[in-house]
């Protein structure tokens, strides 16, 4: 069975601060990697895809390592507009799709 | 573009009553997905379409029914509706099955009582 595991948090952090969240992986076939970003009662949005040579946006950063299967998401000087739950997701290349951790909930204070 | 479109956004059911959550969307992708969502849950898969009249069934499919009888829509059929079945619904599509990450619908809040 396909898993994707996520420490659910909460993770309290202060503004400004830098934050960073793993999502370990089951299958290692796993092809595809993404981290979605969900506010509270909306849909999933994708924030990133994940490469294997790691990639950045803005202040985000996304890290592959294939060897411990695993995935990280870095978020660099945290905004309040960032509180929200991350989702990452992993495809193994077959017609089902992503399979989704639940989630870990961020929550930037003041 | 108006993307992945659901509806309805909210309803409630008695329990045994049967509906019909609709999908559309208009980006021409082959993949379609419906998950339901439960508080504190992930995502779970329960039925997927990779293309007009092939639907496949997901991890918790027990209790649905799909069918795709075109590019643009994918509906999602409750028969017998029962209090599990009540859940946040989320379709989604995708150009490459997953390899290029989803578009999500806004969801669809069910209430079954």
């Amino acid at each position: 069975r396909k898993e994707v595991e996520q420490d659910p948090g909460p993770f309290n952090v202060p503004e400004g601060a830098t934050v960073a969240f793993n999502c370990t992986y089951s299958n290692s076939a796993s092809q595809s990697f993404f981290w979605y970003r969900q506010d509270c009662r909306k849909e999933p949005k994708l924030l990133m895809s994940v490469y294997s040579s790691g990639n950045e946006d803005g202040r985000f950063t996304a890290q592959l390592n294939r060897a411990s299967q695993y995935i990280s998401l870095l978020i660099r000087d945290s905004k309040l507009s960032d509180s929200a739950t991350y989702l990452c997701a992993a495809s193994g290349g077959g017609a089902d799709g992503l399979t989704f951790g639940k989630g870990t909930h961020l929550i930037i204070q003041p | 573009n108006a993307g992945v479109t659901q509806t309805p956004k909210f309803r409630i059911l008695k329990i045994g009553q049967s509906m019909t959550l609709q999908c559309t969307q208009d980006m021409n992708h082959n993949y379609m997905y419906w998950y339901r969502q439960d508080p504190g849950m992930g995502l779970k898969l329960i039925y997927y379409s990779v293309g007009a009249g092939i639907t496949d069934k997901g991890e918790v499919p027990n209790g649905y029914n799909v069918s795709r009888s075109t590019t643009e829509d994918f509906p999602l059929r409750l028969e017998l509706a029962a209090p599990s079945q009540t859940s946040v619904y989320f379709c989604a599509s995708s150009p490459t099955g997953g390899a290029g990450g989803y578009t999500f619908g806004s969801g669809t809040r069910l209430t079954v009582v």
